[in-house]
């Protein structure tokens, strides 16, 4: 079992839309997550991070089940800006140096 | 915010040759890199973490003898792919750490490297 597994994707979606993303992770121990966004060829972007909570930035909304080990993305009334490639990312720190491991990333293409 | 800058973006090289890739934290110092390769339509697989004045740790399965990293200074680390051959062709990625984990905010990445060999 992979340590990140998202949506194969890709979500071909009109504007205006609404799309969920879901990820699961493997490792229990896992303690901070995160959804990053890359477009072709570009380095990732932190989109936000993903809490306990649940958190929200604008039309973005992130939730986290840990019993379920299991992360969400809703993006609300998609844009054509939006389209790229969405990464679920976790971090199992074990020491001050732990890298994030990625998920393989969910194609969105928002069309007019 | 701050900047890692990678250099070069694309590499076209001959099959043989050695590549090398920089990357340079501008405005902050890095106390660990990580270097990330990315095949098409895969995630970002980590190769290596190096801190600064100490031997990288490379992930399982990826050579240490054919991908160099030296992480001589705070603020640059190399990789260097020896004797590149069509296989390594891949998008290769840097991150750099300003401080311990779980500040993600202070996880940057360079812009990447295209890496063909033809």
């Amino acid at each position: 079992r992979k340590e990140v597994e998202q949506d194969p994707g890709p979500f071909n979606v009109p504007e205006g839309a609404t799309v969920a993303f879901n990820c699961t992770y493997s490792n229990s121990a896992s303690q901070s997550f995160f959804w990053y966004r890359q477009d072709c060829r570009k380095e990732p972007k932190l989109l936000m991070s993903v809490y306990s909570s649940g958190n929200e930035d604008g039309r973005f909304t992130a939730q986290l089940n840990r019993a379920s080990q299991y992360i969400s993305l809703l993006i609300r009334d998609s844009k054509l800006s939006d389209s790229a490639t969405y990464l679920c990312v976790v971090s199992t720190p074990s020491s001050g140096n732990t890298p994030l491991v990625f998920g393989k990333g969910t194609r969105l293409s928002v069309i007019a | 915010g701050a900047v890692v800058s990678q250099h070069p973006s694309r590499v076209i090289c001959k099959s043989g040759t050695s590549v090398k890739i920089e990357c340079r934290s501008l405005d902050f110092q890095a106390t660990t890199m990580f270097w990330y390769r990315q095949f098409p339509k895969q995630s970002l697989m980590l190769m290596a973490t190096s801190n600064e004045g100490s031997k990288a740790t490379y992930e399982q399965g990826v050579e240490k003898d054919k991908f160099l990293i030296n992480h001589a200074s705070l603020t640059l680390s190399t990789l260097t792919v020896t004797s590149a051959h069509p296989e390594d062709s891949s998008f290769y990625i840097c991150s750099a750490r300003a401080g311990p984990l779980p500040s993600n905010e202070k996880l940057f990445f360079g812009s990447g490297t295209q890496l063909s060999v033809l």
